[in-house]
């Protein structure tokens, strides 16, 4: 089975201020993990993902986030906000096999202030 | 150029009345998903498709059915909308053995 918990359901930083979103997972197998992101009435976009190799992965729009395995955690981080980055986020589990299902976690809003 | 299409992307129904969403891929890909998403909540996931082979999850309600005609359509069929299956619906896409899903930009289901 696989779980994915975002700490923290709303996030609210400055312009130009670094982004940090949590994400830890549980996964009985090793996991393929992903972030997307969902502006209002839109649909899911990815933003990045780590399947095997480094664990320092970069996305979209300058966003990074580190597999690290220890800690079980998936951490989105953007070193500025823009406003454009007001949106909601979603970190993911698949395993490496079979269906390739996703489990989202609940999703972390983030809000940019002026 | 979009990818996954779904249509339409609001969509009115009243309670009781069956509703059809649709959605459509240009990307060849074999596998297809819906998901519902309420206000606020993570997507979850209702079935897939892998080619024909329809997937049901254990807790989709028996209210939902789905067709694939084809590779490059699928719909979701709700028999008799309830309040509570008000929701976005998200289509999803995969190519066979590369584990990344490209979704649609969703329809917003009302029920009155």
């Amino acid at each position: 089975a696989q779980s994915v918990t975002q700490l923290g359901s709303h996030v609210s930083v400055s312009e130009g201020a670094l982004v940090l979103l949590r994400c830890n997972y549980s996964s009985s197998v090793p996991p393929y993990l992903f972030w997307y992101v969902q502006y209002p009435n839109q649909g899911l976009q990815l933003l990045l993902k780590y399947t095997t190799g480094a664990t320092l992965v970069k996305g979209i729009n300058g966003f990074e986030a580190e597999f690290k395995k220890s800690e079980t955690s998936f951490h989105l981080t953007k070193p500025s906000a823009h406003m454009s980055d007001a949106a909601e986020y979603f970190c993911a589990v698949s395993g490496p096999t079979g269906s390739y299902q996703l489990t989202f976690g609940k999703g972390t809003k983030l809000s940019v202030i002026p | 150029d979009a990818m996954v299409i779904q249509n339409p992307r609001y969509q009115v129904t009243q309670f009781g009345k069956p509703v059809t969403l649709s959605c459509s891929q240009t990307l060849n890909h074999n596998v297809m998903y819906w998901y519902q998403q309420k206000s606020s909540q993570a997507p979850k996931l209702l079935f897939h498709y892998y080619d024909k082979d329809f997937n049901n999850e254990a807790d989709t309600p028996d209210n939902f059915q789905s067709r694939r005609p084809n590779t490059s359509f699928c719909f979701l069929d709700i028999r008799s909308p309830g309040l509570g299956d008000a929701a976005m619906y998200l289509c999803a896409s995969r190519e066979d053995a590369k584990n990344i899903q490209y979704f649609g930009a969703g329809t917003r289901l009302s029920v009155l």
